[in-house]
């Protein structure tokens, strides 16, 4: 079946300090790929996606390339604000065995608090 | 941006009553929507899949007859734990694509249910 293994936080950063956070997947098929955020009392958001090879997503600063070769989708962004704090999910896609849903399948996410 | 709403937000119930949980696609019609738990400090794990005009379908290990899905119409689907006990205590997270746009998922901000 299909699994997503991110960095278990906490990760404590100083605002501007660079953020990087590994996901590796395994998954049959072609998977799409993404990152959701969850801040502080709010439901989850898409914060960027790529649904192939060599693709990368980016939104507000965050980057994640989609690399098949090592199964992975790592989150990164070169300088963190303190209103980046939040928890952090990579997941994927993939569809159901009628081929009409997708079905999310989460890492267990990772707690980000930046320090001003 | 699309937005689902989730009602109640928090519930506390005594153990053996049946709690209902709303979710609102609030500006598109949702044929599909997703019903997850997510305890704390774990991932997003899927429930079920609600849809309209149809059954649902339920992940393997979750009873059907405990959590009793019901979509009403294109934009709410009823999640009801029924004769609820303290381990059902959770918070319930349900989410759906936009028609266009399946491998993204809208989320709603989550119930936290307490059962004592």
């Amino acid at each position: 079946g299909n699994s997503v293994t991110q960095m278990e936080g906490p990760v404590t950063l100083s605002e501007e300090a660079f953020l990087t956070i590994n996901c590796t997947y395994t998954a049959t098929g072609y998977p799409s790929l993404f990152w959701y955020v969850q801040y502080p009392g709010e439901g989850l958001q898409l914060l960027l996606k790529a649904t192939k090879a060599d693709d990368k997503g980016s939104n507000k600063g965050f980057e994640a390339t989609y690399r098949k070769e090592t199964t992975s989708f790592h989150l990164e962004k070169g300088s963190v604000q303190v209103s980046d704090s939040a928890v952090y999910f990579c997941a994927l896609t993939s569809r159901n065995s009628g081929g009409s849903n997708y079905k999310l399948t989460f890492g267990k996410g990772t707690l980000l608090t930046v320090n001003p | 941006g699309a937005v689902v709403s989730q009602h109640p937000s928090w519930v506390i119930c005594k153990s053996g009553t049946s709690v209902k949980i709303e979710c609102r696609s609030l500006d598109f019609q949702a044929t599909t929507m997703f019903w997850y738990r997510q305890f704390p400090k774990q991932s997003l794990m899927l429930m079920a899949t609600s849809n309209e005009g149809s059954k649902a379908t339920y992940e393997q290990g979750v009873e059907k007859d405990k959590f009793l899905i019901n979509h009403a119409s294109l934009t709410l689907s009823t999640l009801t734990v029924t004769s609820a006990h303290p381990e059902d205590s959770s918070f319930y997270i349900c989410s759906a694509p936009r028609a266009g746009a399946q491998e993204t998922q809208y989320f709603g901000p989550g119930t936290r249910l307490l059962v004592l």
